[in-house]
C-alpha cells in the first residue's frame, strides 16, 4: 500500500533551470495538493486539485504550474527556479477534506 | 481569517512523563482538526483526525480532544518514550475553502531517556 509517493527526495537546481516534482497516489483520492514548508512560516498551499482536469491556485502559486490529467498523478512544475524556491515540498491527497489528508515523504529542493 | 497557534514551540521531558500539546484556532467554524507528526528530515504522518462533531479521538497512547467553542485542541501523550521525539503539527481546513489547510508552526518534542 504505497499511499502518496513523491520523487525525487532531494534535488539541487541552478537558478533558471526548470524541473518537475512528481506526486502519485494509489488511493483513488480526488483531492490533491502541493505545500511548501519553510522555517518559521509553516506549510503554505501552492496549488490544489479537486479531480482530474481541475486545478486551482493556493496562497503561493507564483513560479509554479500544475496539471491533473489523471486521478493518480499531480506533478508540480518549476518554470524557472529561483533561490526563493528553496524549500521542502509536500504533496497530499484526500478522499474529501472531511476524511483528512495523507502526505508524501517530501522533496527537499535547493536552488543555487 | 483562520489562524492556528501551537504552544509551546518546544518541549523537553524525561521518559515516562505524560504530556499535553496545545493547538488553538481563531475561527470555531471548522470541519475537522488533524494532528500530524514530523520526524527530522521526514514527511508528515497523520496521527489523529477529529471531526467537528467529535470531542476526542484515541490511538494507542495518544488522545486528542477538541473544544470548538473555546477554539482549542489538545494532544495528550501518555507514558512518553524517546521514540516520541518529533515535531507535532496541527491543521484545520480553511472555513472559506476547505481544500486549504491552515497550519500551526508545531511543537518540537524531545523525550529524554
Amino acid at each position: 500500500n504505497a499511499g502518496v509517493t513523491q520523487t525525487p527526495k532531494f534535488q539541487v537546481l541552478k537558478t533558471g533551470q526548470s524541473m518537475t516534482l512528481q506526486c502519485a497516489q494509489d488511493m483513488n483520492h480526488e483531492y490533491m495538493s502541493w505545500y511548501r514548508q519553510d522555517p518559521g512560516m509553516g506549510l503554505r498551499l501552492i496549488h490544489y486539485s479537486v479531480g482530474a482536469g481541475i486545478t486551482d491556485q493556493g496562497e503561493v502559486p507564483n513560479g509554479y504550474n500544475v496539471s491533473r490529467s489523471t486521478t493518480e498523478d499531480f506533478p508540480l512544475r518549476l518554470l524557472s527556479a529561483a533561490p526563493s524556491q528553496t524549500s521542502v515540498y509536500f504533496c497530499a491527497s484526500s478522499k474529501t477534506p472531511n476524511y483528512g489528508y495523507t502526505f508524501g515523504s517530501g522533496t527537499r529542493l535547493t536552488v543555487v | 481569517k483562520q489562524e492556528v497557534t501551537q504552544i509551546p514551540a518546544a518541549l523537553s521531558v524525561p521518559e515516562g512523563e505524560n504530556l499535553v500539546l496545545n493547538c488553538s484556532f481563531t475561527d470555531s467554524a471548522i470541519y475537522n482538526l488533524q494532528w500530524f507528526r514530523q520526524d527530522p528530515g521526514k514527511g508528515l504522518t497523520s496521527l489523529l483526525l477529529i471531526q467537528s462533531s467529535q470531542r476526542e479521538q484515541t490511538s494507542g497512547r495518544l488522545n486528542a480532544s477538541l473544544d470548538k467553542s473555546s477554539g482549542r485542541s489538545t494532544l495528550y501523550i501518555a507514558a512518553s518514550q524517546p521514540g516520541d521525539s518529533a515535531t507535532y503539527l496541527c491543521a484545520v481546513p480553511n472555513a472559506g475553502n476547505n481544500r486549504k489547510l491552515i497550519w500551526g508552526l508545531g511543537t518540537s518534542l524531545a523525550v529524554n531517556p
